[in-house]
């Protein structure tokens, strides 16, 4: 079984403020571990992943998020909030069985402010 | 490469109709699936094909069918709408059946009134 918490449904930084997007997982075996950034009116593309190499996982955009196994955890962090990061994020935790379906969080809507 | 494509991008449906929604994937891909997704509810999962000739239920299939019609295509049909079918579809397909990571289409609006 697997699951994903994120926690936080609106998170808001002044442009230029560290970003910081929180996601925990829960699974029976090694999870498999992604964040996606949905633009309003697209679909979602990927931003990141870990799978099971690097626990410093670096992605597009200048995101990058951690695995943290003691903690469950797969934070999202961008040093510098740009205006063009505000968007909903979604983190998604799979499983190499079950057909490696991946099961989604419901959402985090970053906005920047000026 | 197109990627994911998705038609229509908007439909309006009275209670009752039926419609089916359509996508498809240039990518080779051979796994594929069907997300709703409403406010505050991320992605739900509604239907998946694992690879070509088979489908899955997720996990909200109660109203809806799907048809693997090839490796690239993947349909979605509302035999008979609700007004609590009204969301925004997403299809996805991946490589495979590893946890590789999904690609999606731009989505369709569904409003039934």
């Amino acid at each position: 079984a697997q699951s994903v918490t994120q926690l936080g449904s609106h998170v808001s930084v002044s442009e230029g403020a560290l970003v910081l997007l929180r996601c925990n997982y829960s699974s029976s075996v090694p999870p498999y571990l992604f964040w996606y950034v949905q633009y309003p009116n697209q679909g979602l593309q990927l931003l990141l992943k870990y799978t099971s190499a690097a626990t410093l996982v670096k992605g597009i955009n200048g995101f990058e998020a951690e695995f943290k196994k003691s903690e469950t955890s797969f934070h999202l962090t961008k040093p510098s909030a740009h205006m063009s990061d505000a968007a909903e994020y979604f983190c998604a935790v799979s499983l190499n069985t079950n057909a490696g379906k991946s099961t989604f969080g419901d959402g985090t809507t970053l906005t920047v402010k000026p | 490469n197109a990627g994911v494509t998705q038609t229509p991008k908007f439909q309006v449906l009275k209670t009752g109709q039926s419609m089916t929604l359509q996508c498809a994937q240039d990518m080779n891909h051979n796994s594929m699936y069907w997300y709703r997704q409403d406010p505050g509810m991320g992605l739900r999962l509604i239907y998946y094909s694992a690879s070509e000739g088979t489908t899955d239920k997720g996990e909200v299939p109660n109203g809806y069918n799907v048809s693997r019609l090839n490796k690239r295509e993947f349909s979605l049909r509302l035999e008979s709408a609700a007004p609590s079918q009204t969301s925004v579809y997403f299809c996805a397909s991946k490589k495979g059946t590893a946890p590789y990571e999904q690609y999606f289409g731009p989505g369709t609006r569904l409003t039934v009134t």
